[in-house]
């Protein structure tokens, strides 16, 4: 049973540019959430993808979007980078059922905007 | 507005002796908590959980107690050990319609010493 993955681990960019992040699920899970964490706090729930379409938004701008493949991958899609958007990205996935919804974790993408 | 509170940022405790984490949140919809722990440069990985219609949960050296009236949780490590270190995130099940997602704390880093 794989975990879940994402790639790149470590990335730079500027402000004003964009990136994209990807994430493979577990297998098994069909349900992708992507968090946020910022330093010195806990992740931030940024949206969630099932059956490739979006199914719920945190507080967070439009400039931040998401897509989910048909294998359950996902890619999450920062525009217009602000240095504020600095932070770990986690990706979780999960196979929700009544009265338990465990995430599993990637191991994030770190993005620095200077 | 901070609706789950992990207020001890660090704690240090001796290997063998017996490790307290407290969580405080403020909704009391909130039905379904999470304990995640996190080693540095890896994911949160899920520790253990627990409903509302419970006061205590047990998984080994790992027990989580829950008081709805306090809208308190915290998480007991006995004994303690070194490979114990590490941020430990408590989270809230934050589930509305049919969005799947979780509050999380700030985090407490154990230190357990040798």
């Amino acid at each position: 049973e794989t975990g879940v993955t994402q790639s790149p681990t470590h990335l730079i960019k500027t402000r004003g540019q964009q990136v994209t992040l990807r994430c493979s699920s577990q297998s098994g899970h069909n349900t992708v959430s992507w968090y946020q964490q910022a330093l010195g706090q806990g992740p931030q729930f940024i949206f969630q993808y099932y059956r490739e379409e979006e199914n719920g938004r945190g507080n967070f701008p439009p400039r931040f979007s998401g897509l989910q493949f048909p294998n359950y991958s996902s890619e999450l899609n920062v525009n217009a980078l602000e240095l504020d958007d600095s932070a770990l990205y986690l990706c979780a996935s999960s196979l929700p059922s009544s009265g338990a919804n465990v995430l599993t974790f990637g191991a994030g993408s770190r993005l620095t905007v200077l | 507005d901070q609706q789950v509170k992990q207020n001890s940022p660090s704690l240090s405790v001796q290997e063998g002796r017996i490790s307290i984490l407290n969580c405080d949140y403020t909704n009391s919809m909130f039905d379904y908590f999470l304990w995640y722990k996190k080693y540095p440069a890896e994911g949160p990985t899920f520790l253990i959980s627990i409903s509302s219609i419970k006061d205590k949960n047990e998984d080994g050296r790992f027990t989580v107690f829950l008081n709805k009236s306090a809208k308190h949780l915290s998480l007991h490590i006995v004994p303690s050990q070194p490979g114990d270190s590490a941020v430990y995130f408590c989270a809230a099940d934050a589930t509305t319609s049919g969005t799947y997602k979780y509050i999380f704390g700030t985090g407490t880093r154990l230190k357990v010493l040798a």
